[in-house]
């Protein structure tokens, strides 16, 4: 069964750094992207990025390229998203999501349960 | 604004058969798959619908996919009251590179 277990929720202060993490199992880690979302309070679903945990390669939508940075370490089957420097309007729900290569297209098949931040001095 | 539009809200009564509708353009639902996402209220998203059509295994029959040009649709027949939910479509974007939300639609069963 693919399972998709993310950190707990944080509460940070402006311009602090955070790197949040999902562990995945059931499957071949390093064989499937996966990526972040992000859910702003009462908004939908933003994709920000993917990683390929075999070859480490990324790729992130423009709304999120330079804002954060997505890594993965394939020996302990984790993927990470991280903050140098938290703004308010961080504060969301992050989804990880493993993403599978179909028909060259990419789905998202399954999802963690989420992590709350919440950047308030 | 999300480039795959979506009605805001859909709503029905027990029983009733509705359908909510995602438009994208040629570089994502025109040329690709479209996936369908169930996220019940304080819960993760959950994949409804896959390769536009497709129904994972577990979700009812009474949810169903389609798609026609740069259009595709859900729709959920014998509504029921734990049906209400948001409901997100997606598409991966071939200029993006990357993969495309729908804004949402937030079902309410009367």
């Amino acid at each position: 069964e693919v399972q998709l277990v993310q950190s707990g929720a944080e509460v940070k202060k402006p311009g602090e750094s955070l790197k949040i993490s999902c562990k995945a199992s059931g499957y071949t880690f390093a064989r499937f992207w996966i990526g972040w979302v992000r859910q702003m309070p009462g908004k939908g679903l933003e994709w920000m990025g993917i990683i390929y945990p075999g070859d480490s390669h990324s790729t992130y939508s423009p709304s999120f390229q330079g804002q954060v940075t997505i890594s993965a370490n394939k020996s302990i089957n984790t993927a990470y998203v991280q903050w140098s420097s938290l703004r308010a309007s961080d504060t969301a729900m992050y989804y990880c999501a493993r993403h599978s290569l179909v028909a060259g297209t990419i789905e998202i098949d399954y999802w963690g349960q989420g992590t709350l931040v919440t950047v308030s001095s | 604004q999300s480039v795959l539009t979506q009605p805001p809200s859909a709503s029905g009564t027990p029983g009733q058969r509705v359908t909510i509708s995602c438009s994208g353009s040629s570089s994502n639902v025109g040329t690709n798959y479209v996936y369908w996402y169930q996220q019940l209220p304080g819960t993760a998203p959950k994949l409804l619908i896959y390769r536009s059509n497709q129904r994972p295994s577990g979700v009812p029959d009474r949810f169903s996919g389609s798609k026609s040009g740069t259009s595709a649709s859900l729709a959920i027949s014998g509504l029921r009251s734990e049906d209400e939910a948001d409901y997100y479509c997606a598409s991966w974007d071939d200029s993006l590179r990357g993969v495309l939300f729908g804004g949402g639609t937030k079902l309410t069963v009367l």
